[in-house]
């Protein structure tokens, strides 16, 4: 299956401002979708992209998919505590339905 | 709608005893998936079922881990014997395909089941 690069691994920012996370594949993604886990809490899907060049923002989120399809990041503007935890990007893994997990940035939001 | 249901929630057990963890996939899917968390490792994909039929388990660590799925609604991820090594938290996940062009079904993920191997 494909593998997915992500960093920061860590990142802390103070509340109020702004956090992106990375993601690269060395091969061509046909899709790629992330994910958000609190602490102590279970991966909750945040959102698919699937065409080259896509953006696609839910409120102070925005996510972006590269033209090559070969990188996505996620940018959350003004952080806030409830922001706290790790977001994943998941890319196609060897089969149609499964999934391959990036290593995760761990957010932390100082108040 | 219930989600993903797992059990037990923790489960703490001491070394070669056998442990089963359980899963309800949400009503309707037809993926189940089974996944570990560690601190190492991330999130590794141990196996997935289709319809029941387990599609692939090359995820599996080694034989002394074993999955079964009976009927849509019941899994089990069995562990026997138990080593420390194995501690790490079980997620289970299910989907349902949609047939979505170009993506990939979204998993939705059960609470996990935090276990710990002394």
């Amino acid at each position: 299956g494909q593998q997915v690069m992500q960093i920061p691994q860590y990142q802390h920012v103070q509340e109020g401002e702004d956090f992106t996370t990375y993601c690269n594949s060395s091969t061509t993604l046909s899709n790629i979708q992330w994910y958000k886990q609190r602490p102590g809490g279970h991966p909750v899907f945040l959102i698919q992209l699937v065409k080259s060049g896509e953006v696609k923002k839910q409120k102070r989120l925005t996510f972006q998919f590269g033209e090559a399809k070969k990188n996505s990041s996620l940018h959350i503007t003004a952080t806030q505590t409830t922001d706290v935890g790790t977001y994943f990007c998941a890319g196609p893994g060897g089969s149609a339905r499964q999934l391959t997990f990036g290593s995760g940035t761990q957010l932390t939001v100082l108040p | 709608d219930a989600g993903v249901i797992q059990s037990p929630r923790h489960e703490v057990t001491e070394m070669g005893q056998e442990v089963t963890l359980r899963c309800k996939p949400i009503s309707g899917h037809d993926y189940l998936f089974w996944y570990r968390q560690t601190m190492m490792r991330g999130l590794e994909l141990l196996i997935y079922f289709n319809n029941n039929v387990p599609i692939d388990d090359s995820g599996m660590p080694e034989d002394r881990f074993s999955a079964k799925m009976p009927n849509a609604s019941f899994s089990t991820l069995k562990i026997q014997p138990s080593e420390p090594r194995d501690s790490a938290v079980y997620f289970c996940a299910s989907s349902r395909n949609l047939g979505t062009s170009g993506g990939t079904d979204t998993q939705y993920f059960g609470p996990g089941t935090r276990l710990t191997v002394l």
